[in-house]
């Protein structure tokens, strides 16, 4: 099956501090996520992104699907930004399920 | 528009016990996911349905887990028996379309306790 790689695996960062988080995957996709796992568990959507770059306030991702790689751009961290970052991607062959890396969790430090 | 809500947000049980984990989806969605992460480990999917019948079920455990979505609207996730390494978050995520390329749009999630 397809691998996901998330890059780094932890990062603690000040507070105001900005951040890149990678994420590889080994195989063509035609889906890619981004998620925000916070402190209580929730699983928060932040991008659809197969392919391009999107922009939500303090957050942007940028896809490059030919070179099969996302990055998750964080400015001015906050403490509310704390947690684990995934990715998940989908196939275009085969079933429809997403799958995850082993994400990126970040702390921000007051 | 209402996203994917799950119920409970958190349930704590004792081993052998039993659990049910409701989903409702977005309304319209006929795709419906099933998802978790447990011991700190990646989120794994469980299985999928397209309405009321299930399209995949590779990634279900074992036998003490037992999906439903009767009707094609909310779905149920039992554990019966309930063991320790069933600890972890539970997620359901719902997609207009039955190819991956369709975002899924993922619940809050119920954390599961067994202790």
């Amino acid at each position: 099956g397809i691998q996901v790689e998330q890059s780094p695996p932890d990062l603690i960062l000040q507070e105001g501090a900005n951040s890149t988080l990678r994420c590889n995957f080994s195989d063509s996709v035609n889906n890619l996520q981004w998620f925000h796992q916070n402190p209580w568990g929730q699983l928060i959507n932040l991008f659809y992104i197969p392919s391009g770059t999107k922009q939500n306030g303090r957050l942007s991702a940028t896809t490059v699907a030919t070179e099969r790689y996302s990055l998750l751009y964080i400015s001015s961290s906050q403490t509310t930004d704390s947690g684990v970052y995934f990715c998940a991607v989908g196939r275009p062959f085969g079933n429809e399920k997403l799958t995850f890396g082993t994400g990126t969790r970040l702390t921000i430090i007051p | 528009e209402a996203g994917v809500t799950q119920f409970p947000s958190h349930s704590v049980i004792e081993k052998g016990q039993t659990v049910t984990l409701r989903c409702d989806p977005i309304s319209g969605h006929d795709n419906l996911y099933w998802y978790r992460r447990v011991m700190g480990k990646e989120i794994k999917f469980l299985l999928h349905f397209v309405k009321e019948s299930k399209q995949d079920e590779s990634g279900m455990p074992n036998n003490r887990f037992l999906a439903e979505r009767t009707g094609g609207t909310y779905s149920t996730l039992k554990v019966q028996p309930a063991e320790l390494e069933d600890s972890g978050v539970y997620f359901c995520a719902s997609s207009q379309g039955a190819r991956s390329s369709y975002e899924q749009y993922f619940g809050p999630g119920t954390r599961l306790t067994v202790t």
